[in-house]
């Protein structure tokens, strides 16, 4: 039962032009939503969060934006960079989880120069 | 001056063998983490402890058994390994109170002959 999904496994953008990263979810109870940036051999960091009573949340290059309705939430990096090639995961928790956070399967940025 | 370290990095056996991969914070978190990344991608919480009280426990086999000596400290046994235990294992803390922002250590790799 994977309640937080990443349906694209891999995206490939060029150099200075926006990424977007989609994550879907299905669980109307999360509430609390993180993406992580993660390179070969290394464990996942965490990159940036958003609540669910805010709809955007921005970090300098990096934008989240939650739509609770449509249970979707994206990642914008602008403009990518060579050095953002990485797989990136969406993870998800809510009150009657616990601090229990689920996973999407990820998804891997190719930033070509 | 890692946060979250975990050994061995690699570790490769043979199938009925029982193993240990360590994990240590030095965050002084509350909170300590075990997840699985199989074949798939996909990253699935096992266990979690909080001050030494195992608050999350998915439905793994009771092969895996995780082991708290201090906070500081989430080691996982593994008995009786099988060929489906072959996944990339990573360790990860959190503070329960405040931030929902999991720190993970560089991952295991386990192989089983």
């Amino acid at each position: 039962d994977q309640q937080v999904k990443q349906n694209s496994p891999s995206l490939s953008v060029q150099e200075g032009r926006i990424s977007i990263l989609n994550c879907d979810y299905t669980n109307s109870m999360f509430d609390y939503f993180l993406w992580y940036k993660k390179y070969p051999a290394e464990g996942p960091t965490f990159l940036i969060s958003i609540s669910s009573i805010k709809d955007k949340n921005e970090d300098g290059r990096f934008t989240v934006f939650l739509n609770k309705s449509a249970k979707h939430l994206s990642l914008h990096i602008v403009p990518s960079q060579p050095g953002d090639s990485a797989v990136y995961f969406c993870a998800a928790n809510g009150w009657n989880t616990g601090n229990q956070f689920y996973f999407g399967t990820g998804t891997s940025l190719t930033v070509i120069p | 001056d890692t946060a979250v370290s975990q050994t061995p990095k690699y570790l490769v056996t043979q199938m009925g063998n029982d193993k240990s991969i360590k994990c240590e914070q030095n965050l002084g978190h509350d909170t300590m983490y075990w997840y699985k990344q199989d074949s798939k991608k996909f990253l699935k919480i096992m266990f979690s402890y909080n001050n030494k009280e195992l608050i999350i426990n998915e439905t793994v086999p009771n092969r895996f058994s995780p082991k708290s000596p201090d906070k500081a400290h989430l080691n996982l046994h593994i008995n009786s390994l099988e060929l489906g235990d072959s996944a990339v294992y990573f360790c990860a803390s959190s503070q329960l109170q405040g931030s929902n922002e999991q720190f993970f250590g560089p991952g295991t790799r386990l192989t089983v002959l």
